[in-house]
């Protein structure tokens, strides 16, 4: 399977506690972008990544989420100290390097998605 | 503030006909749009797109048409088919941005 993987799909758990995300791009994708999608909205931006760099993060993300891309490849994304609002569906997409900006958006391809959900 | 706005949260349409989906945007600096699809339990997936210097682009039963002095847009399926339930999202670049603006989404059902 050659797209983009995310781990876990689901993941339960009470308010307070840490949760991380995992996600892998498609190999040789340079972009990866972290997305938000709560029930009835569409996916809202929260962060994204140029190789190993950090571009831009919404500021949806505050300071208790954390994302990091250490070597280029894999990133996660970290909520410490969960809330209920916290709840959602994590989707992470990633995009290669294009000849244009809009190539790029034509071949952002997303994952499955991490569905948190805090109770 | 959605920039991206799409009205209808549902769309119910009998198979083989046409479905029509709206969108409409707010920021005349937007200069290209996609329509994305997504299934239950899967990530979206590019469908189609056009560019603002095009009123229109086809790609078999999907074809976007652009208004750009109405700010609006929208995307035929004909014939539609049971596999086009699903939630189509309209989105747009932000200007100067390397990140997608999504509207909300209209839940398409497809009738036998």
């Amino acid at each position: 399977d050659t797209g983009v993987s995310q781990d876990p799909r689901h993941k339960i758990t009470k308010r307070g506690q840490n949760v991380t995300f995992r996600c892998d791009p498609i190999s040789e994708h340079n972009r990866l972008y972290w997305y938000r999608q709560t029930l009835g909205q569409g996916p809202e931006f929260l962060t994204y990544f140029q190789n190993e760099a950090q571009l831009e993060k919404s500021r949806l993300l505050s300071d208790r989420f954390s994302a990091e891309r250490p070597k280029g490849s894999f990133s996660t994304l970290e909520i410490q100290r969960t809330e209920q609002g916290d709840s959602a569906m994590y989707l992470c997409a990633s995009s290669p390097p294009g000849q244009g900006a809009h190539i790029g958006y034509e071949k952002l391809f997303f994952g499955s998605g991490t569905q948190l959900s805090v109770l | 503030d959605q920039q991206v706005k799409q009205n209808s949260p549902s769309l119910s349409v009998q198979e083989g006909r046409i479905s029509i989906l709206n969108c409409d945007y707010t920021n005349s600096m937007f200069d290209y749009f996609l329509w994305y699809k997504k299934y239950p339990a899967e990530g979206p997936t590019f469908l189609i797109s056009i560019s603002s210097i095009k009123d229109k682009n086809e790609d078999g039963r999907f074809t976007v048409f652009l208004n750009k002095s109405a700010k609006h847009l929208s995307l035929h399926i004909v014939p539609s088919q049971p596999g086009d339930s699903a939630v189509y999202f309209c989105a747009a670049p932000g200007p100067g941005d390397d990140k997608i603006i999504f509207g909300k989404g209209t839940r398409l059902h497809i009738l036998p």
